[in-house]
């Protein structure tokens, strides 16, 4: 089945700092990718989506492309705040159950100010 | 912006006991998710649904029953609770059209003792 891989289980950065989360993923079906945001005492909220490969998704700064050849998509942002500090997932969706997606298992941003 | 709401927010039962968690969304959303949070696993999809008595299976459906008995309305159900069910709940729907965005509700947070 689908499985999504995300490595970075926590991230400490500096105000200003860049950040780069990477995440892998394993389909049969053409993917859609998005990236999941989740604040404290909130649910998950969509940030970005991406259904083209080496085709960027952008949103709140935050960035967002996938490498078919290498199965890996990633978020990027160049210069975090405070206010980014949360937990990201990366999330696959079914090409063909459009409706079910995968996730991650999460990567906590703490910024500091 | 698309609404679900959850109740209740917190529920501490013992082992063996029934609970029901509630969900509803007011978006005229065919779709509708149940979840599970757990810390090193991020999201795993319990149950979900795509209208008024229908139900599909998930990733980990052991010990869970679910009813949609509406379009709006969504439970899930443990009815001999366990203590590996102590978890962070999400509800969640989506127009189901082919990848299109969950929206969450803020999450039912269970404990079993």
């Amino acid at each position: 089945g689908d499985s999504v891989t995300q490595m970075q289980g926590q991230v400490t950065l500096s105000e200003d700092d860049f950040l780069f989360i990477n995440c892998t993923y394993s389909t049969t079906w053409y993917p859609t990718l998005f990236w999941y945001v989740q604040y404290p005492g909130e649910g998950p909220q969509l940030l970005l989506k991406v259904t083209t490969a080496n085709n960027k998704g952008i949103s709140r700064g935050f960035e967002a492309t996938y490498d078919k050849g290498t199965t890996s998509f990633h978020l990027q942002k160049a210069s975090v705040q405070e206010s980014d500090s949360a937990v990201y997932y990366c999330v696959l969706g079914e090409g063909n159950m459009g409706y079910k997606l995968t996730f991650g298992t999460g990567t906590s941003l703490l910024v500091d100010p | 912006e698309a609404a679900v709401t959850q109740s209740p927010r917190n529920k501490v039962t013992v082992t063996g006991g029934n609970v029901t968690l509630s969900c509803r969304q007011t978006n005229s959303h065919n779709y509708m998710y149940w979840y599970r949070q757990d810390t090193g696993h991020g999201l795993r999809l319990i149950h979900y649904s795509y209208g008024a008595g229908n139900l599909q299976i998930g990733d980990v459906p052991d010990g869970y029953k679910a009813t949609r008995t509406t379009q709006e309305d969504f439970f899930l159900l443990l009815e001999l609770a366990s203590p590996s069910q102590t978890s962070l709940y999400f509800c969640a729907s989506s127009s189901g059209q082919g990848n299109e965005r969950l929206f969450f509700g803020h999450g039912t947070k269970l404990s079993v003792l």
